[in-house]
């Protein structure tokens, strides 16, 4: 699989492979995490979240992973399909302020 | 269960003008979040309201106002529209209470400013 260790705008895979896609957090005091998925011409859709008691979650297909030491969130996608090529954004929030977004890798799958 | 509606997809309105998109959140959901997406700045938080009552704001000029309905839909305002203002506005629906839980993203109004 392909991973990015730095956050990237662009991350290019070929069908089947697995991808990791990386985002550094900005707050400390940050409790929830959040990645989305964002196709053309919709709004973003909810893939998974993890609460900052927890460092990894696992999803269909997606897992997150949290490292509070280096604020570090990463979301891994198994047997990337063509179907997962979109833009993908990770928000953070504290309890009862709004979602911040990083600013979003594009994940292009070729098959 | 319907997902977030907003109204219009799409608008063209002129420098000066102002405008009003609306949303319709999920059945139930209480908290109403308004977001701006440029490519040159990303997703920006607008504000957020909860129970007709505005509970967070971002960092955007009084031309951007909200408010919410008793039925929790939602409407945004821009007045004397700007040529930058021209974005997707998004809005995302969550129930509001208890500790944090998942926003769900309507499709978003494309506005276009001429």
């Amino acid at each position: 699989g392909e991973s990015v260790g730095l956050h990237l705008p662009t991350l290019s895979v070929q069908e089947g492979d697995n991808s990791i896609i990386n985002c550094a957090y900005s707050n400390s005091a940050s409790d929830y995490f959040i990645w989305y998925k964002q196709e053309s011409g919709k709004g973003p859709q909810f893939i998974i979240d993890i609460r900052s008691n927890m460092d990894k979650r696992q999803g269909q297909r997606v897992t997150v992973l949290l490292n509070k030491t280096v604020k570090h969130l990463s979301l891994q996608i198994a047997a990337t399909q063509p179907g997962d090529s979109a833009v993908y954004f990770c928000a953070e929030t504290q309890a009862g302020t709004a979602l911040i977004f990083g600013k979003g890798t594009t994940l292009s799958v070729s098959s | 269960k319907a997902g977030v509606t907003q109204t219009p997809r799409y608008l063209i309105k002129t420098r000066g003008q102002q405008v009003t998109l609306s949303c319709s959140p999920i059945s139930g959901h209480r908290s109403v979040s308004w977001y701006q997406q440029t490519p040159g700045q990303g997703l920006q938080f607008l504000f957020e309201y909860f129970s007709e009552t505005q509970r967070n704001k971002g960092n955007f000029p009084g031309r951007f106002s909200g408010r919410q309905f008793s039925n929790s839909r939602s409407e945004m305002n821009v007045s004397t529209l700007e040529l930058g203002d021209s974005a997707l506005y998004l809005c995302a629906s969550s129930p509001g209470t208890g500790k944090n839980t998942e926003a769900f993203f309507g499709q978003g109004t494309r506005l276009t400013v001429v």
